[in-house]
């Protein structure tokens, strides 16, 4: 079965702080991919990044980072120096070879100031 | 990145109505298209797969003859949500990507209010 599985259903944090978001997949295919995307009050969901089975490198863009880790099957997201701006719903998605999105249940992050 | 745009942004109709959604990617051309619909703190629940010049692929339990879908060109796809009903209020969102294991990058979406 080919599931994601996003345990946090809301975070709360004060600006500044560092906050780190879950992401477990499951596949049983050996090419696949994974994605993180964002979802502010608008709604509009913003691609943030995409990451393949194969290229287990750590990634780091800004503020944010990725921790992806086939042995324990997850994707970490984590915001440093969090702002209020980053308050949205944050989706981890999984596509293998059907092509289609696997959606997580999302977590959503209040960043207060 | 790429750009997806959805129009209209906001529809309220009445019941019984018929009502069409457009999504665009205005910089590529997209061989696949994707429609999502949203329920409020809800994740994303795929509704069809659309392919250009063929017909729509539908997940199970989507009735393909209230929501029709058209993929008339490799930058244009509509959703008609035939004879609405209160029950088909929701956010209506699609997503359009270049080729296979390509990312999907997705419109601002249609929140749609069926009274």
């Amino acid at each position: 079965a080919q599931k994601v599985t996003q345990a946090q259903t809301e975070i709360s944090v004060v600006e500044k702080e560092d906050v780190t978001l879950d992401c477990v997949y499951e596949t049983r295919d050996t090419t696949y991919y994974l994605f993180w995307y964002k979802q502010p009050p608008s709604g509009e969901l913003v691609f943030l990044i995409r990451r393949n089975s194969f290229d287990e490198q750590n990634e780091i863009s800004g503020r944010y980072s990725w921790n992806f880790q086939k042995s324990t099957s997850s994707f970490n997201f984590t915001i440093t120096a969090s702002q209020v701006v980053d308050s949205a719903v944050y989706f981890c998605a999984l596509t293998y070879n059907t092509d289609k999105l696997i959606f997580g249940t999302g977590t959503r992050l209040q960043v207060f100031p | 990145g790429a750009v997806v745009s959805q129009h209209p942004s906001w529809v309220i109709c009445k019941s019984g109505t018929s009502v069409k959604i457009e999504c665009r990617s205005l910089d590529f051309q997209a061989t696949t298209m994707f429609w999502y619909r949203q329920f409020p703190k809800q994740s994303l629940m795929l509704m069809a797969t659309s392919n250009e010049g063929s017909k729509a692929t539908y997940e199970q339990g989507v009735e393909k003859d209230k929501f029709l879908i058209n993929h008339a060109s490799l930058t244009l796809s509509t959703l008609t949500v035939t004879s609405a009903h209160p029950e088909d209020s929701s956010f209506y969102i699609c997503s359009a990507r270049r080729g296979r294991q390509e990312t999907q990058y997705f419109g601002p979406g249609t929140r749609l209010l069926v009274l």
